[in-house]
């Protein structure tokens, strides 16, 4: 099935380092989610786009929705090691019966 | 927001055997997912699971292999029939929207192996 492009796939990085990763389409999205899985447990919602252009933040974590709708980025500032684990981009558009279109994620470790 | 409980959380199967997985939300929500994720992969849709129809199947998810049940808008189940090795995966269910917001809550999954 359709997938996005999310990169990098990995990185790791010191404490204290800033972090960036975004995904792109090829479609449109009404809406983008970025989610972070840690090992063993189900996504958690870190942060959701709903208007392109619009910029959210939520604590160190910031987020865009691109301009065409047809891409996002995720930054994360001030890395610290709780940080570690899997990030998830996903696409939804209420047309296509509220399926998500997923990411390959991004699998970031932290150096203490 | 939406809690989502699953259970069980793990299960060690024996191949042929099937196993039915649970999924309870704390609020009433129109849709239900189920997917899987196998080791080091994103995660893949099975179905969608809406109170008093049937689930709609994903190209290469059938009802027999994966029969659902949504009784009512607080609770699912998930079915995996049959097993074998290559089942071994977690399977998470998702609600969504919920909390006044078009977004998607997922459980903690299950996370499955088959011997």
């Amino acid at each position: 099935g359709q997938q996005l492009n999310q990169s990098p796939q990995s990185m790791f990085i010191q404490e204290g380092e800033d972090v960036s990763m975004n995904c792109t389409s090829s479609s449109i999205f009404n809406t983008w989610l970025w989610y972070k899985q840690d090992p063993g447990e189900g996504p958690v919602l870190l942060i959701a786009l709903y208007k392109a252009g619009e910029l959210t933040s939520n604590g160190r974590l910031t987020a865009q929705f691109g301009i065409t709708r047809k891409d996002s980025f995720l930054n994360i500032s001030a890395s610290i090691p709780s940080d570690v684990g899997i990030y998830f981009c996903a696409g939804l558009n209420a047309g296509n019966n509220r399926k998500l279109i997923w990411g390959l994620g991004t699998s970031l470790a932290v150096n203490p | 927001s939406a809690v989502i409980s699953q259970k069980p959380s793990r299960d060690i199967c024996q191949r042929g055997t099937s196993l039915t997985i649970q999924c309870q939300v704390d609020s009433q929500v129109t849709m239900m997912f189920w997917y899987r994720q196998q080791p080091g992969q994103s995660l893949t849709l099975i179905a969608t699971a809406n109170q008093g129809s049937e689930a709609t199947y994903e190209s290469g998810f059938v009802i027999d292999k994966f029969p659902i049940s949504r009784p009512n808008l607080t609770f699912s189940t998930l079915t995996v029939s049959n097993m074998s090795p290559e089942d071994s995966s977690i399977y998470l269910c998702s609600v969504g929207p919920a909390g006044g917001s078009d977004t998607q809550y997922f459980g903690p999954g299950t996370r499955l192996t088959v011997l």
